[in-house]
């Protein structure tokens, strides 16, 4: 069976510039995750769907970090411009909810550096 | 107070040795309660779910005391293969809404 698939693997580029990191769920999953890793902080849920709709979206750090889920078997996390301390592994995880929490399961991630 | 707190280690033993990692958390109306494994530069992956009652996988043993809002894992006979970072996860919400709080993860080696 097919994972949570990522894409990019890895993605470097200079600040200022408009990154895009995209997700495919496990299909039939119904909530969709994208979290940050880094040294520092750990990680962290930027922002949470279910049913495509937009849940959480408290941990997004700012207005240059938007995401989309336009249907259940996509969803994109865009970055727009790009700073250095973006720089971070994104993960994208999904899960199926119901009345039961159902353990997230995660996708290889982007690695991401910003110039 | 962190809302998922562990111990991060690093815990360095010889192979067959028995570790155990502890972890606290700080919302008593906690539901779910589960164990992820990282290893470098890979995606967390699920271990085990922590049930009430405490549950064990083969060398792997969860248990959970909701009084005292505390959560353990045990591996017992520690190979090699089991040097990675253990992450303590909690589900601070009851019902549909899955969001998953993190430790920071205890790091593990296992040495010959």
């Amino acid at each position: 069976d097919a994972g949570v698939i990522q894409s990019p693997r890895h993605e470097v580029t200079e600040m200022g510039q408009e990154v895009t990191l995209r997700c495919k769920p496990i299909s039939g999953h119904n909530s969709l995750f994208w979290y940050r890793q880094t040294m520092m902080r750990g990680l962290e849920l930027l922002i949470y769907f279910n049913n495509n709709v937009p849940i959480d979206d408290s941990g997004m750090p700012e207005d240059r970090f938007s995401a989309k889920m336009p249907n259940a078997s996509f969803s994109t996390l865009k970055i727009q411009p790009s700073e250095p301390r973006d720089s971070a592994v994104y993960f994208c995880a999904s899960s199926y909810d119901g009345e039961v929490h159902q353990p997230q399961h995660f996708g290889d991630g982007t690695r991401l550096s910003i110039l | 107070r962190k809302e998922v707190e562990q111990d991060p280690g690093p815990f360095n033993v010889p192979e067959g040795a028995t570790v155990a990692f502890n972890c606290t958390y700080s919302n008593s109306a906690s539901q779910s309660f589960f164990w992820y494994r990282q290893d470098c530069r890979k995606e967390p992956k699920l271990l085990m779910s922590v049930y009430s009652s405490g549950n064990e996988d083969g060398r792997f043993t969860a248990q959970l005391n909701r009084a005292s809002q505390y959560i353990s894992l045990l591996i017992r006979d520690s190979k090699l293969s089991d040097s990675a970072t253990y992450l303590c996860v909690v589900n601070p919400s009851s019902g549909g809404y899955n969001k998953l709080i993190f430790g920071a993860g205890t790091r593990l080696a296992v040495h010959p």
